[in-house]
């Protein structure tokens, strides 16, 4: 089975602050991970996503995350929050890449104070 | 391509009544899959099909819950004798076998009154 946390389910940062979101997974084999940003009303868009290779993965809008087997985490970070930012994140989980199914954490709201 | 597509955006309906959301995948992409949101939560895997097969369907929350892709291209979510506890976002999502994850359309809020 597997499963996936997300350390604080709502994180607050200033315009131009480093954003730090925390997820951690639990696999039972080599996970496939994901993040996934919702703004209001709308669908999931993929912001980036971690397969195999380097484990330090850029996806857009200039976030990245870093997966760290031995730590069972997949933070995302930012070095520079902008307002546009302010939404929903939620990190994933999967054993193959386009594979049969999905696990999502809760989700962190980010808010970013001017 | 204009992405996964999802109708209708908002659906109201009485308790005990059927809805039928639908969903228009990516074209060249052969899964699809459902998945409900609940306020405050993830998305919550439901089922999925790859062209018109539905490979896995053990997730769907009850037997009131019905999918279908008969050509292999858009799908349909039925929902019968709605109750108020089904009041959520429905979400469809579609990707090809190339590995390129998926593709998540704008969602069907329902609400059940």
């Amino acid at each position: 089975a597997q499963s996936v946390t997300q350390l604080g389910s709502h994180v607050s940062v200033s315009e131009g602050a480093l954003v730090l979101l925390r997820c951690n997974y639990s696999s039972s084999v080599p996970p496939y991970l994901f993040w996934y940003v919702q703004y209001p009303n709308q669908g999931l868009q993929l912001l980036l996503k971690y397969t195999t290779g380097a484990t330090l993965v850029k996806g857009i809008n200039g976030f990245e995350a870093e997966f760290k087997k031995s730590e069972t985490s997949f933070h995302l970070t930012k070095p520079s929050a902008h307002m546009s930012d302010a939404a929903e994140y939620f990190c994933a989980v999967s054993h193959n890449n386009a594979g049969n199914m999905l696990t999502f954490g809760g989700g962190t709201r980010l808010m970013v104070k001017p | 391509d204009t992405g996964v597509s999802q109708n209708p955006r908002h659906k109201i309906t009485k308790r005990g009544q059927n809805v039928t959301f639908r969903c228009d995948p990516i074209s060249e992409h052969n899964r699809l899959y459902w998945y409900r949101q609940t306020l405050g939560q993830g998305p919550e895997f439901l089922t999925y099909f790859q062209n018109e097969a539905q490979l896995e369907k053990s997730r769907l929350l009850s037997d009131r819950f019905s999918a279908e892709r008969p050509k292999g291209s858009f799908s349909t979510l039925e929902i019968q004798r709605t109750e108020q506890g089904d009041s959520a976002m429905y979400l469809c999502a579609s990707s090809s076998t190339l590995g390129d994850g998926y593709t998540f359309g704008s969602g069907t809020r329902l609400t059940v009154v």
